[in-house]
């Protein structure tokens, strides 16, 4: 059975960090690059970065680079996002997903989701 | 960057009916990298479509996948009370990421 499992959310106040985990059991973590999506609460769904196999490349969407980092460590089968400078609007449930090449780089797996909010 | 824009926000229909939700690209996108999500409240979202037409595994053949260019289309044959959900659709874009409609509400009339 393919299981993400996200940890590392909670509360945090404006300007604080959080380091997001996702372990990943049941596939060849290695063989995939992997992905964050967050959801703001009532709203839709926003890619944050990418990562590919090995590490060597990363992506990030506009409103979080500079602030935030990808990360994978293969050997334990966990993708990372380091999370720096969290403002109100990066309150939202952060997901990780594989990305599936031969799938025209959907996601075909996802986590459940960890929730992070930032307030004072 | 490519917009998604899924009209309408949300379609209220009865168990039973066919439906066609609508995806709309800014500018033309390869049919290759168009998927289709499924998301229940409180849920993970789902890969029901992806290379705009392909069922991903598992997914029941009342869902298909269609369109080209700007315009796609999900549709399902005949809604089970099951399928009343949040619907999107993504594209991906190489190292600008993925792009997702804003989804469109499936709800129960």
């Amino acid at each position: 059975e393919v299981q993400l499992v996200e940890s590392g959310g909670g509360l945090v106040q404006p300007g604080g960090s959080l380091r997001l985990s996702c372990v990943v059991s049941g596939i060849t973590f290695s063989s995939h690059g992997m992905r964050w999506v967050r959801q703001a609460p009532g709203k839709g769904l926003m890619w944050v970065s990418h990562i590919n196999t090995d590490g060597s490349s990363t992506s990030y969407a506009d409103p979080v680079k500079g602030r935030f980092t990808i990360s994978r460590d293969n050997a334990k089968n966990t993708l990372y996002l380091q999370m720096n400078s969290l403002r109100a609007e990066d309150t939202a449930v952060y997901y990780c997903a594989r990305i599936r090449g031969t799938y025209g780089f959907s996601s075909d797996y996802w986590g459940q989701g960890t929730l992070v909010t930032v307030s004072s | 960057e490519i917009v998604l824009t899924q009209p309408p926000d949300t379609l209220s229909l009865s168990p039973g009916e066919r439906v066609t939700l609508s995806c709309k690209a800014s500018q033309s996108v390869s049919s290759s990298y168009l998927a289709w999500y499924q998301q229940k409240a409180g849920q993970a979202p789902r890969l029901l479509i992806y290379g705009a037409s392909t069922r991903a595994t598992g997914i029941p053949d009342r869902f298909s996948g269609g369109g080209s260019g700007t315009d796609f289309t999900l549709t399902i044959s005949r809604l089970e009370p099951e399928d009343f959900a949040v619907y999107y659709c993504q594209h991906y874009g190489g190292s600008t990421g993925i792009t997702f409609g804003q989804g469109t509400r499936l709800d129960i009339k």
